[in-house]
């Protein structure tokens, strides 16, 4: 089955870190481009990363994150991680992520809370 | 960034109706657009890329039309499954960005 499963949310104080993950299955996170998204209370969506296909591929950030979170895959276990550093109480959100198509994503997980408080 | 508009912001409707969303760009995105349907407590759903194709496993009443900076989405016989926000987001210009949501309800 096609699916991806995030985890490693939770509560955490201003100014810590965090280490999301995203395990993908029937398909390899390393060939495709993959997206984080964040929902915050009462918001729309938000568009935080893409990174392309390939091992040595490119990230794109939107400014808001670009100093503070980081991703990374792991081919090994066919894993995306978003490492966040620097949190803030406006990062806490529902954090998704996605594989991308041709800029629509098409495939997302079920999301993973992550509250700064 | 591109701005992605929105509207109405909230929608009442009832089963059988026929329903049309907007979403406006504040600059050209060409055809670079995509809808999704979210419900409470679940992920965002795709039902349409390339503002006009249905994406798989999309039900047949959902039709995206539009290009540049207008776009619509409609749902020709509202079902009850259907009840949800509906968001729009752009793919033409980084960083990609969605509108702030269109929620269906009775």
């Amino acid at each position: 089955e096609v699916q991806l499963v995030e985890s490693g949310g939770g509560s955490i104080q201003p100014g810590g870190s965090l280490i999301l993950s995203c395990a993908a299955s029937g398909f390899s996170v390393i060939n495709s481009y993959m997206s984080w998204v964040r929902r915050a209370p009462g918001k729309g969506l938000e568009w935080l990363s893409i990174v392309y296909s390939g091992g040595g591929g490119p990230t794109r950030y939107r400014d808001s994150v670009k100093a503070r979170f980081t991703v990374s895959r792991d081919l090994a276990t066919n894993t995306m991680y978003l490492e966040l550093n620097g949190l803030r109480v406006e990062d806490t959100a529902v954090y998704y992520c996605a594989r991308v198509g041709r800029g629509e994503l098409d495939l997302w997980g079920q999301g993973t809370l992550v509250t700064v408080s | 960034e591109v701005v992605m508009t929105q509207s109405p912001a909230t929608l009442s409707v009832s089963p059988g109706e026929r329903v049309t969303l907007s979403c406006r760009a504040s600059q050209s995105v060409r055809s670079n657009l995509a809808w999704y349907q979210q419900k409470p407590g679940q992920a965002p759903r795709l039902l349409i890329h390339g503002a006009s194709t249905r994406a798989t496993g999309a039900p047949a009443r959902f039709s995206g039309s539009g290009s540049g900076t207008e776009f619509t989405l409609t749902i020709s016989s509202l079902q009850s499954e259907d009840l949800a926000v509906y968001s729009c987001q752009q793919y033409d210009n980084w960083p990609y960005t969605f509108g702030q949501g269109t929620k269906l309800e009775i």
